[in-house]
C-alpha cells in the first residue's frame, strides 16, 4: 500500500549546524508533497508544500527537493537554531472515494542545543 | 488566521464508557479529519469528511465513529473506549478548492483510558 517513510525518529544538533530530515514515500504517480512542523503543545502546521517533481519547495529557511527518481521529499535547512526544535512531519496527498486527504509519516523529532 | 478548536483539551475515561471529541472550525472549509498521534507512528488518519452530513473511513477507523451535523462541526466517537484509545487526537480542516489543500489543525485533545 501507499505510504510515506521517515527512517529518523530523533535528530539532535548543535546551533548552526547543517539540518537534513529524510522522507521517502511509495505510490503511483506524483502526488503532492508537504512538510509540517509541530512545536510542543501545539498542532502541526503547515511548513512547506511542492505540486510537481522535481520542483522545489522553501520557507523559513527551510527547503525540500522533489526528486521523483528516487522518490524522496528531503528537508534541509543550513544553519538550525534552537527555536527550530520540533517535530518535523513528511506528508502525502491520497486520493480517497470523494475527495484527498493528507498521509503523514511518522514523523522526526528535532532537538537543537545551543 | 484560520481557528480549529477541540474539546476538551484533556480527558479521562474508563473503558467500556463513551466518549465524545468535538472540532469546531470558523474556516468555512469543506474538509474535516481526525488524526491519531503515537510515537512511532504518527499521525494516522481515522475519519473524514467532505462536508456536512457526510464521513469517510481513514486508515484506522475501527472502535470509532464520526458525525459531521453541519460545516463547521466534526465529532470523534467512541462508543467503548478502550486503553488501546488512549492517544493525541487532532481534529484539522482544508478547503477542497485549493489546491494543493492546506490543512489547519486543532491543538489536540488527550484522551487517557484507565
Amino acid at each position: 500500500g501507499d505510504s510515506v517513510i521517515q527512517m529518523q525518529g530523533q535528530v539532535t544538533l548543535s546551533e548552526n549546524d547543517f539540518l537534513f530530515i529524510n522522507c521517502t514515500y511509495s505510490t503511483t504517480g506524483y502526488p503532492t508533497l508537504f512538510w509540517y512542523v509541530q512545536y510542543s503543545g501545539e498542532g502541526p502546521q503547515l511548513l512547506l508544500q511542492v505540486t510537481t517533481a522535481n520542483n522545489k519547495g522553501s520557507s523559513r529557511g527551510f527547503e525540500a527537493t522533489y526528486d521523483k527518481g528516487t522518490t524522496s521529499f528531503h528537508l534541509q535547512k543550513t544553519s538550525v537554531q534552537e527555536i527550530d526544535s520540533a517535530v518535523y512531519y513528511c506528508a502525502m496527498r491520497e486520493r480517497g472515494n470523494s475527495g484527498t486527504y493528507q498521509r503523514f509519516g511518522t514523523g522526526t523529532k528535532l532537538q537543537v542545543v545551543p | 488566521e484560520a481557528a480549529v478548536t477541540q474539546s476538551p483539551r484533556n480527558k479521562v475515561a474508563v473503558t467500556g464508557g463513551k466518549v465524545t471529541l468535538s472540532c469546531n472550525q470558523t474556516n468555512n472549509h469543506n474538509n474535516m479529519y481526525w488524526y491519531r498521534q503515537d510515537t512511532g507512528h504518527g499521525l494516522r488518519l481515522i475519519h473524514y469528511s467532505y462536508g456536512a452530513g457526510s464521513t469517510e473511513k481513514g486508515d484506522i477507523p475501527d472502535g470509532y465513529k464520526a458525525s459531521r451535523p453541519s460545516q463547521e462541526n466534526f465529532s470523534l466517537i467512541l462508543e467503548l473506549a478502550t486503553p488501546s484509545q488512549t492517544s493525541v487526537y487532532f481534529c484539522a480542516s482544508g478547503d477542497r478548492d485549493r489546491v494543493p489543500e492546506r490543512l489547519f489543525f486543532g491543538h489536540g485533545t488527550k484522551l487517557s483510558v484507565l
